[in-house]
């Protein structure tokens, strides 16, 4: 079974920290991906990589990082946390389009709050 | 772009009621189309999954035909049970990305 993990299930962090969410995969899968979820909101896209050191903006990159130094690793970044950036951050991977159907495959989620 | 609408609102029936949800999609091609689950406190899982029109993807008791004509993956189950009590999620495969849809609470009352 594909494997997802998140280095963290809940997090308090202060306003203006440096924050570090941590993603595993176990499953040689070349995609990777970075969402965050609200309510009313759905899931949306922070940025996603598909391969090793390579990283593509999503849908609401700003206030965000990313870094990809080992294919099953793929970590975000919060250079300066702020309360907006409150929220459940998910983290996915899933095969490159011709080796699969292209199902992601997701981790339980880090629940974050920036006070 | 490709986007996935899906209806408003969360959904309460009761145990062993038909659930409808509806999915409607704006794509060019023929993209896969997906329903996601995510239960209380975890993150999503794959329910159900149609690569090509007509499809009928099936897990767990729910089903959904990929409709070309319509531009529709709506999902059924015939009798809901408490533990069915999720939030769901249709999605279609885009360009190297999936597309959700904002997602449903579904609330299965005993």
């Amino acid at each position: 079974d594909v494997k997802v993990t998140q280095s963290s299930r809940y997090l308090v962090k202060r306003t203006g920290e440096k924050v570090f969410l941590e993603c595993v995969q176990d499953m040689d899968h070349e995609n990777m991906f970075w969402y965050r979820q609200d309510p009313g909101l759905g899931l949306r896209l922070i940025y996603f990589s598909y391969d090793v050191k390579m990283k593509e903006k999503g849908d609401i990159p700003e206030g965000y990082s990313v870094s990809r130094e080992k294919k099953e690793r793929f970590s975000l970044i919060l250079e300066s946390a702020s309360t907006n950036q409150t929220s459940m951050y998910l983290c996915a991977s899933s095969l490159i389009v011709y080796r699969g159907t292209y199902e992601q495959y997701f981790g339980p989620g880090t629940r974050l709050t920036v006070t | 772009g490709d986007s996935v609408t899906q209806m408003e609102g969360p959904v309460t029936l009761s145990e062993e009621a038909f659930l409808t949800i509806n999915c409607t999609y704006t794509a060019t091609g023929y993209p896969s189309l997906f329903w996601y689950v995510q239960y209380p406190g975890e993150g999503l899982q794959l329910l159900l999954k149609a690569t090509k029109a007509d499809d009928k993807g099936s897990n767990k008791g729910f089903e959904a035909t990929y409709r070309k004509e319509t531009t529709s993956f709506h999902l059924e189950k015939g009798s809901v049970q408490v533990s069915d009590s999720a939030v769901y999620f249709c999605a279609l495969r885009g360009n190297n990305r999936l597309a959700f849809g904002k997602g449903n609470q579904v609330v299965v009352i005993p």
